[in-house]
């Protein structure tokens, strides 16, 4: 049932060494969006595709890249992570670009070590 | 000065009893407006959107007020089951509609 499904739920890396995060979708969803939440912060919009179309946030850092193969698939690769890049990663989607209704993963945790 | 601001709380509340939180935002611009709910480790999910007129769902009501920029979320008859973060959204209607967050009012129901 779930319609957009996060992998892995928990992840932990080490410091310094690349790490992807997935997220998939079968509502066919043309806007696929990645949130960072932290403790006790606001989800922080790293980034969005419509369609094929990437479009990042001024503030996100060169660390952070992401990818869509395809319209179901979108991934997102930190290529050097810190321990301040430790949170909650939100993958989201919403049917196009005018679409105030999103759909959200159940998110990555992510732990650096 | 955030986009979105809110009293982070917590606020402990007795079951049955009613409670409001605000928020705050500060483009005057913004056009959608929501309140997500957040459960511990989990992700946001859409309680309501509020609309100028006001509206209402159940146990909870949400109102706009444009002129002084703010949002509020009452819950009245509290269940234990409403503890949880309100987190309040707003939206650009640019054409790519992000949501932007508050950091989120957490909120515990005490039996």
């Amino acid at each position: 049932d779930a319609m957009v499904i996060q992998n892995p739920r928990y992840q932990v890396t080490q410091f310094g060494k690349p790490v992807t995060l997935s997220c998939s979708q079968t509502l066919n969803h043309n806007v696929m969006y990645w949130y960072q939440q932290k403790s006790s912060q606001a989800p922080k919009l790293l980034f969005h595709y419509y369609d094929k179309d990437f479009n990042n946030e001024a503030d996100t850092p060169d660390n952070f890249q992401s990818r869509r193969p395809n319209t179901s698939f979108c991934f997102l690769d930190i290529r050097s992570p810190g321990l301040g890049d430790a949170a909650m990663y939100l993958c989201a989607t919403s049917r196009d670009s005018g679409s105030k209704r999103y759909t959200f993963g159940s998110g990555t945790r992510l732990t650096v070590v | 000065r955030k986009e979105v601001e809110q009293d982070p709380g917590p606020f402990n509340v007795p079951e049955g009893a009613t409670v409001a939180f605000n928020c705050t935002y500060s483009n005057s611009a913004s056009q959608s407006f929501f309140w997500y709910r957040q459960d511990c480790r989990k992700e946001p999910k859409l309680l309501m959107s509020v609309y100028s007129s006001g509206n209402e769902d159940g146990r909870f009501t949400a109102q706009l007020n444009r002129a002084s920029q703010y949002i509020s979320l009452l819950i009245r008859d509290s269940k234990l089951s409403d503890s949880a973060t309100y987190l309040c959204v707003v939206t650009l209607n640019f054409g790519n509609e992000k949501l932007t967050f508050g950091t989120g009012t957490r909120l515990t129901i005490i039996p």
